[in-house]
């Protein structure tokens, strides 16, 4: 069974970085695109990025260029997401989320890690 | 990129049919076959339910159906269970080479 798992949750203070990861497992790791949304409190999920697994080739959503950074690690299976400058609107559950080849659908979720932004 | 809108709520009573619509753009909804639909219980990861507009994954009850009108795709859940009770977004690719997703819809199941 497809497996992502996501590193536990990080409360950090404004300004600072946090790293996220998340490591698959059960399928095939190079031929899945991973992608990374994040759903603040009451709100939808929001598309931030997608990593091309295969060639570490990266998509970033217009609002993260420059402050978010996706990498993969083909040897651990893990994908990993930087993002730096914190502040409270980045207070959210963040997903991965594996994409099938073919249909930009999200097959596959990671269990999402929390992220708390407070001095 | 502006978020896709849907209804804030939907509710029914069990056995009934109920439709979630999703508006978007012909930058969006209206001109690709990418058209998905998450179902998310609280605290819980999003599941998809649909996929390119009218098609369900192996595992999702035949009671979830999907279409699209020009920039508008619906969501149809009929014979309504309390299991239903949840949280529904679409989302979209779009001609920018992003996805966007819809506002939410929380259907509950009276």
């Amino acid at each position: 069974q497809v497996q992502l798992v996501q590193s536990g949750a990080e409360v950090k203070k404004p300004g600072a970085s946090v790293r996220l990861s998340c490591q698959a497992s059960e399928y095939s790791f190079k031929t899945h695109h991973i992608h990374w949304m994040r759903q603040a409190p009451g709100l939808g999920p929001e598309w931030m990025g997608i990593i091309f697994v295969g060639d570490a080739g990266i998509e970033y959503a217009p609002k993260f260029r420059g402050r978010v950074t996706m990498t993969r690690d083909t040897s651990t299976t893990t994908v990993t997401m930087d993002m730096s400058s914190l502040t409270s609107e980045d207070e959210a559950v963040y997903y991965c989320a594996r994409e099938m080849p073919g249909s930009y659908r999200f097959d596959s979720w990671g269990q999402g890690t929390r992220v708390i932004v407070s001095s | 990129q502006s978020a896709l809108t849907q209804p804030a709520s939907v509710s029914g009573s069990p056995g009934q049919s109920i439709t979630i619509s999703c508006t978007g753009t012909s930058s969006d909804v209206g001109r690709y076959d990418y058209v998905s639909w998450y179902q998310q219980h609280p605290g819980k990861a999003p599941k998809l339910m649909i996929y390119d507009v009218t098609h369900r994954p192996s595992g999702v009850s035949s009671r979830f159906s999907g279409s699209r009108s020009g920039n508008t795709a619906s969501l149809t859940i009929s014979g309504l269970q309390a299991e239903d009770e949840a949280d529904y977004y679409c989302t979209s690719y779009t001609v920018t080479s992003t996805f966007v997703f819809g506002t939410g819809t929380k259907v509950s199941v009276l």
